[in-house]
């Protein structure tokens, strides 16, 4: 049984660089296909595709964010970090971890999501 | 960017209800389609990949048709756990990108 779980602040300020890390069990990050992303969903929003890392450590981002954007994996400690530099309001949402397979681009199990505030 | 357009953004309807959900693609995707459920404060479930496979668990009464531009989301005998927000997906090229949602409300 595949699950994630999300960790890091709650509230950062605007400008600061926001850092998040998954961390996920029933599977290895070392297993050819495996993938780890990212998606948010600003309150009562739509759902925002991130960026992905792979088991090979090929990174992809969303255009959008790409330059605000990192994506890494420590594989030994089952974990994918995300960060964000110069977070503003609109980045409030909730972000959301996931397991993908690569070139399946579904995203077939989820972590409970954490709710980031960007406020001062 | 492929846009993903979902109609309708809301619905009502109630128990035992056929409910239909459409997504159309801003250009072919070819079956390259994934949707998703989600209840309020919840992370989104997988329910149906490749635009008409049920993912594992997930009860026969949801259905996805659909290939190229237009997908269907169908609800069998809407039970009252559907009641949900719905997002369609396309996983043909990136960036992946998702419809807005429709909401099923209870009537």
């Amino acid at each position: 049984q595949i699950t994630l779980k999300e960790s890091g602040p709650t509230v950062v300020k605007p400008t600061q660089t926001l850092t998040l890390t998954c961390t996920f069990s029933g599977f290895s990050l070392s297993t050819s296909g495996m993938g780890v992303g990212w998606i948010r969903q600003p309150p009562g929003k739509a759902l925002e595709w991130l960026a992905v890392i792979y088991w090979d450590d090929d990174q992809r981002y969303g255009p959008f964010l790409k330059t605000r954007l990192t994506i890494t994996k420590d594989t030994s400690k089952n974990e994918v970090v995300l960060t964000m530099t110069n977070m503003a309001p609109v980045d409030t949402a909730t972000y959301y971890c996931v397991h993908t397979l690569f070139t399946m681009n579904r995203f077939d199990s989820w972590g409970q999501g954490t709710l980031v505030t960007v406020s001062s | 960017d492929i846009q993903m357009t979902q109609s309708p953004s809301s619905l009502s309807a109630s128990v035992g209800d056929r409910v239909t959900i459409t997504c159309r693609a801003s250009q072919s995707i070819r079956t390259y389609l994934n949707w998703y459920q989600q209840k309020p404060g919840k992370a989104p479930k997988l329910l149906i990949y490749a635009a008409s496979s049920l993912q594992s668990g997930v009860p026969s009464r949801f259905s996805g048709s659909g290939s190229g531009t237009d997908f269907a989301l169908t609800i069998n005998t809407l039970q009252p756990e559907d009641f949900a927000t719905y997002h369609c997906q396309q996983s043909y090229s990136m960036p992946w990108t998702f419809g807005q949602g429709t909401k099923v409300e209870i009537k």
